[in-house]
Order: C-alpha cells, then sequence, then structure tokens
C-alpha cells in the first residue's frame, strides 16, 4: 500500500492522559499536513511540514500539541494532558509541493479517531 | 464570515438526476480549488481540482470556477446512490494550506 498511513485507527484515553499519533506520508511527498475534524464539521487545519521544517501552526494547536517530521518522513503528533475537547479524528495528509508552485493536491490517510473519557 | 462556506444540507436528489453543490470562499487571494468527497467514517477523497475560471469535466463531475463572483461549484451528473456522502470544498492561496468547508450532505435516493 504506497498511501498515507495512519496508526492507530482508534484511541481511548482518559483525561489527563498523553498520547502519540503516527503518519507516514507518500514516499516521494515533500509536504505533511496534519488536520483535525470534528461530527459535522470540515477538517480544521492543525499544522504543516515542508520536508522536515515545521512552517506553520495553528491558532487551535494549543501548547499541549506538539507535531515533529524527523528527517523529513513520517510524523508525529502527541497531545499531552488530554482533554474531552480533545475527542476528533485527527487526520494526516501529503502532497508534493513541485517548485513551489502551491497547488499541490493532499491526499489523506485512514486518520486517527482519539475518544478522550 | 467563515473564509469557505457551504450549505450542510442535506441535498436530495433522485438517481439519474443532477445534484449541484456551491461553495463560497472570501479570500479573493485564493488560487486552488478543490472538493473532496467524504464518506461517513472515512478520510477526504480528492475527486475534482480547478484552478482557472471556466469549467473542467472529468467523467461524470463538473467543476466550475467563478473567481469574479468567488464562487465554485460541482455537478455530478447521473447521480448514483453510491454518490451519496458529504462533500467538501476546499480552497488555497499559493505556498499555504487548504481551508476546508464544513461540507455538503448528498443523498441519492434510488
Amino acid at each position: 500500500d504506497t498511501g498515507v498511513s495512519q496508526n492507530p485507527r482508534h484511541k481511548i484515553t482518559k483525561r489527563g492522559q498523553n498520547v502519540t499519533f503516527r503518519c507516514d506520508p507518500i514516499s516521494e511527498h515533500n509536504r505533511l499536513y496534519w488536520y483535525r475534524q470534528t461530527l459535522g464539521q470540515g477538517p480544521e487545519f492543525l499544522t504543516y511540514f515542508q520536508n522536515e521544517a515545521q512552517l506553520e501552526k495553528s491558532r487551535l494547536l494549543s501548547d499541549r500539541f506538539s507535531a515533529e517530521r524527523p528527517k523529513g518522513s513520517f510524523s508525529t503528533l502527541e497531545i499531552q494532558r488530554t482533554e474531552q475537547g480533545d475527542s476528533a479524528m485527527y487526520l494526516c495528509a501529503s502532497s508534493l509541493d513541485i517548485m513551489g508552485q502551491g497547488n499541490e493536491k493532499l491526499f489523506f490517510g485512514s486518520g486517527t479517531q482519539l475518544s478522550v473519557l | 464570515q467563515k473564509e469557505v462556506e457551504q450549505n450542510s444540507g442535506p441535498l436530495s436528489v433522485p438517481e439519474g438526476a443532477i445534484a449541484s453543490l456551491n461553495c463560497t470562499y472570501s479570500d479573493r487571494g485564493s488560487q486552488s480549488f478543490f472538493w473532496y468527497r467524504q464518506y461517513s467514517g472515512k478520510s477526504p477523497e480528492l475527486i475534482m481540482f480547478i484552478y482557472s475560471n471556466g469549467d473542467k469535466e472529468d467523467g461524470r463531475f463538473t467543476a466550475q470556477l467563478n473567481k469574479a463572483s468567488q464562487y465554485v461549484s460541482l455537478l455530478i451528473r447521473d447521480s448514483q446512490p453510491s454518490d451519496s456522502a458529504t462533500y467538501l470544498c476546499a480552497v488555497n492561496r499559493s505556498f499555504q494550506k487548504l481551508v476546508f468547508g464544513t461540507g455538503t450532505r448528498l443523498l441519492v435516493s434510488p
């Protein structure tokens, strides 16, 4: 399977616990995005990377959230001290930005459904 | 004002009819426009993209863009029950993130 891979598919945790999600993008893609989606809403941008550099973070991303993309390959999203409001589908997407054109198409993984009890 | 606005629906059409989905955006600097389809419990799947004013056709799908009026639409011809899903409109400026609307739920009845 050469698509975007996310693990785990589901995560149930208790409030206050830390969780970490992993995303493996399509191998030749240089951009990697994290979005969050709640029921009845469209995906909300969280952050994105160009290779290993984190270029933008949304104001939605509180200090409890951190994302990394070491070596420009896979990425991890960590949420510390989870709250019930963090319950959502966390989507990872990757794209190939050719020569800075910016008109790239995003390909999404299956997402990680987080439930905070 | 939301950056990307869509009617949440549901939009109900009979099988074989044309479904028309609309989207407006607020940023006049937007350059790329995308339509994603999302089945319940699944991740978004890219189905159409358009960069220039006018129409772009791909099979049963036609995307229409009018930058002066800041709207983009998606027409689905010969709608099938399998087209029942939420359709997400997304826009971006060059070098920047993709911004999504809330989606329009389409129901195609047999």
